[in-house]
This record gives C-alpha cells, sequence and structure tokens, in this order.
C-alpha cells in the first residue's frame, strides 16, 4: 500500500482543457513536494509546500497544501502539450523515524493532445 | 551545470554477474540517495547517505549496497543481480539531509534489465 494516493493514474485531454491530480495520505507531512518527469529523464522538482493550507502557482499550474497536511492538488489551466508527462508528489512524514526521508507517490501520466 | 550523472544508462546482465552503477554529484552536496522505480509502484528508496562515510538502508536494500568514500560519488553494487532486480533506477542528491524540503536532483536513470 502506497503512503501516498495519487489520483487519476492517467489522464488524458485536449489542449486548452483543465486538469487536477490528486496526492491523498492518512499521514501528516512537514513538506510535500510535485515532481515532473518526462521519458528517459529523472523527475524535476516542480513546487515545495510547506505550510498547511498554502496556495502555490508556477504560470498556469496551481499547487495546493491542505489545511490539515495530509493532502494536495495540482491543477494545470489551459494545459499545452508541453505540459505531458508523469507527475509525482513526495512527502516528508512528521515523524521521529522518518526524519529527512521522501516518500513518493506511483505518478499520474498527463498527456495532452493538440 | 549543477548535475547528476549516472553510468551506464541501459544495461543488460544475466543472473549473478556482479555490476555497479556509479552516481556523481557536482554540486558537494552531503545527501545522496538511491531510488528504483516500477510501474504502479512510484519511486522507493533503496540506500541514502547523510555524508560521507555514512549510509543507511531505505525501504528496499535487499541485494544492494552502496559505499559512500568521496562526498561527490556513491555507487550502488549489485553483487549477484536476480530478475526482480530488473528496473528503473535513479540516483539523487540534495544538500542536506536534515532539509527535507530542500531541491532534490535526480540524475538521468539507469534502466537495468538482469536476465
Amino acid at each position: 500500500t502506497q503512503l501516498l494516493e495519487q489520483s487519476p493514474q492517467f489522464l488524458s485531454i485536449q489542449e486548452g482543457e483543465n486538469l487536477t491530480v490528486y496526492c491523498n495520505s492518512s499521514s501528516v507531512f512537514s513538506s510535500l513536494q510535485w515532481y515532473r518527469q518526462e521519458p528517459g529523464e529523472g523527475p524535476v522538482l516542480l513546487v515545495t509546500v510547506v505550510t498547511g493550507g498554502e496556495v502555490k502557482k508556477l504560470k498556469r499550474l496551481t499547487f495546493q497544501f491542505g489545511d490539515a497536511r495530509k493532502d494536495s492538488s495540482l491543477h494545470i489551466t489551459a494545459a499545452q502539450p508541453g505540459d505531458t508527462g508523469l507527475y509525482l508528489c513526495a512527502g516528508a512524514e512528521m515523524t521521529t523515524d522518518s526524519w529527512g526521508k521522501l516518500q513518493f507517490g506511483a505518478g499520474t501520466q498527463v498527456v495532452v493532445t493538440p | 551545470e549543477a548535475q547528476v550523472t549516472q553510468n551506464p544508462r541501459y544495461l543488460i546482465t544475466v543472473t549473478g554477474k556482479k555490476l555497479t552503477v556509479t552516481c556523481s554529484q557536482n554540486m558537494n552536496h552531503e545527501y545522496m540517495s538511491w531510488y528504483r522505480q516500477d510501474p504502479g509502484l512510484g519511486l522507493r528508496q533503496i540506500y541514502y547517505s547523510m555524508n560521507v562515510e555514512v549510509t543507511d538502508k531505505g525501504d528496499v536494500p535487499e541485494g544492494y549496497k552502496v559505499s559512500r568514500k568521496e562526498k561527490r560519488n556513491f555507487p550502488l553494487i549489485l553483487e549477484s543481480p536476480s530478475p526482480n532486480q530488473t528496473s528503473l533506477y535513479f540516483c539523487a542528491s540534495r544538500a542536506s539531509g536534515g532539509f527535507v524540503s530542500d531541491t532534490q536532483y535526480f540524475g538521468p536513470g539507469t534502466r537495468l534489465t538482469v536476465l
């Protein structure tokens, strides 16, 4: 069982549409990160959120950290083919045993067609 | 340019033949780690290192070894590879082990197939 559950697993949309990807857990996180991974490459960090309720924007991408610090969402407005990729969330649990450790979700594959 | 490099990028080997995947970073980072990525399972940590000569097990360490003799290098060793170690492997580094919210940089990946 994944500590971080991402949904949906796969999303295919047309250029110009909006989409939302979710990252949920029963654990509380001190911080949560979103990465994008393209074929043949390693994940690249998009954003880190650290405060419950925090909202960060990166151009057409909006990231939100839940008030209880257990979940997060990524919303893309007017998606473009360049947004295609595997989106991964990763969180650091607020426990002594997990100090310094990131746990990753399985990822959401997003495909944006022209 | 800040980067994490891995070699080789692709490797096909046979069961039981020892292999090493190298990893190097040029950012003077203290923290380095190895992950494997499998469909539906995401990235799982194999081993990590907080600094030179300090290594510890991650979530899936069985069948792997690591060493950290220099700050920039963190090789992954498979003493006797088995088919269930067929996977996509990533090396990663960040400035400090304690500041988990720091940017973590990933290498380009090594696709390993064990026949």
